[in-house]
């Protein structure tokens, strides 16, 4: 068990660039999710995964977001036309998804600050 | 949807002390979760407890289901206890969207 990992673990890019995130969950868990996180609040929801299918997205998602894990591996969260509003830690978790909510284990995030 | 409301905001303990959060929650939920996210932002997951009463070492907590409400006691406080405590529960009905409260920010000083 070597924990979900994140990577980049910090980026900075500028008002319109693209950005792409990368998660690698624990390797039996089928569930994986992505939240995010702004400065003195708690995580908020943005999207989960069972295996390679995105069963929920937040209304938070907005259509620059885009999610995928397409072997029900690792996952990438995509921004495009990065905002300045977008800056926030982007944190990813996953879980074992044998049956109803269980326990969600948390990767280090990866900071993203838009200039 | 489902609120979570956490208390205190904020506190500071001599090294030692004891404390209790608090989190309370609007309905009805089937799982509850209490975190720490240390000062370099990784949340560790303490406890996954819809009900009853569970102990790690100098942690426990406690959730009553049909009163709304769960408590996260920390014994004999250390300074690597700092930082924000969250709880989160799933929002239900199918939802595997973890609605997360604001947080107790733990500020533990020699």
């Amino acid at each position: 068990d070597t924990g979900v990992s994140q990577n980049p673990r910090h980026k900075i890019t500028k008002r319109g660039q693209n950005v792409t995130f990368r998660c690698d969950p624990i390797s039996e868990h089928n569930r994986l999710y992505w939240y995010r996180q702004t400065l003195g609040q708690g995580p908020e929801f943005l999207t989960y995964f069972q295996n390679e299918a995105q069963l929920e997205k937040s209304r938070l998602l907005s259509d620059r977001f885009s999610a995928e894990r397409p072997k029900g591996s690792f996952s990438t969260l995509e921004i495009q036309r990065t905002e300045q509003g977008d800056s926030a830690m982007y944190l990813c978790a996953s879980s074992i998804g044998l049956g109803g909510p269980e326990k969600l284990f948390f990767g280090s995030g990866t900071q993203l600050s838009v200039l | 949807g489902i609120q979570v409301e956490q208390s205190p905001p904020d506190l500071i303990l001599q090294e030692g002390a004891n404390s209790t959060l608090r989190c309370n929650f609007s309905d009805s939920v089937n799982n509850l979760q209490w975190f720490h996210q240390n000062p370099w932002g990784q949340l560790i997951n303490l406890f996954y407890i819809p009900s009853g009463t569970k102990q790690n070492g100098r942690l426990s907590a406690t959730t009553v289901a049909t009163e709304r409400y769960s408590l996260l006691y920390i014994s004999s406080s250390q300074t690597t206890d700092s930082g924000v405590y969250f709880c989160a529960v799933f929002s239900g009905a199918g939802s595997y969207q973890l609605t997360f409260g604001k947080g107790t920010k733990l500020s533990v000083i020699p």
